[in-house]
């Protein structure tokens, strides 16, 4: 299975602020790789898939980028509404692998 | 708008299955492959399994192999999913979502699962 190492855990950022997080892919995945950010007793929602494609009305604040098997969620000004648990997802391969999850929240 | 509406909440004793459904709107039902996906509580996702309504081809994680069913009904654009032999580690949040290739773009609200006797 291929492993997705997410950091980090937990973030506490303030207003305003540059939010980076990311995931070390055990192997090459391509772009196949989503990024959700999931509120409580919610559903995951889809931010960015295609590792860099921005999905159908998210802000344009949100953006990822690939290095290598790297893969990164970057939020430009950190939002009230920002807050909340981010993971990543490969689709390269099954069984489709999830990164444990970045707990984001405001300082 | 796409949709999907899965069933309610399951308590269910320990050793005993349930069945839960999810129902899809807003699109053409047999052209997606359907993933589920469990959420135990207070920690990450994990991949079950998944299922092509047009022809009900199903892969699985390893891990959900006999534990899992997955079937569909495309008269109701519905699919299911049947969990075995439940225990306590069985207890979790159950999602299905609808695949796009690359990604899954829409989820359905989850199923609560408590195994307990």
């Amino acid at each position: 299975d291929i492993q997705m190492t997410q950091s980090p855990a937990s973030l506490s950022a303030s207003l305003e602020e540059i939010v980076t997080i990311t995931c070390q892919a055990s192997q090459d995945i391509g772009n196949w790789l989503a990024w959700y950010q999931q509120k409580p007793g919610k559903s995951p929602q889809l931010l960015i898939h295609s590792a860099t494609s921005l999905a159908d009305g998210i802000p344009s604040r949100f953006s990822g980028s690939r290095s290598g098997t790297q893969y990164s969620l970057k939020i430009s000004r950190l939002q009230v509404e920002d807050t909340g648990i981010y993971y990543c997802l490969q689709r390269y391969s099954n069984p489709n692998t999830f990164g444990a999850g970045t707990k984001l929240e405001l300082k | 708008q796409v949709k999907l509406l899965q069933s309610g909440a399951a308590l269910v004793k320990p050793g005993a299955s349930v069945k839960m459904s999810c129902k899809a709107s807003g699109y053409t039902f047999t052209d997606y492959w359907v993933s589920w996906v469990k959420q135990s509580h207070g920690k990450s996702l994990e991949w079950i399994g998944e299922i092509y309504p047009n022809s009900g081809a199903t892969n699985f994680n390893e891990k959900f192999k006999g534990k899992a069913t997955l079937t569909v009904d495309k008269s109701t654009s519905t699919a299911y999913m049947e969990l075995s032999r439940l225990t306590s580690e069985d207890s979790a949040i159950y999602y299905c979502t609808r695949e796009a290739t690359v990604v899954l773009d829409y989820w359905g609200q989850g199923v609560m699962v408590t195994v307990s006797s």
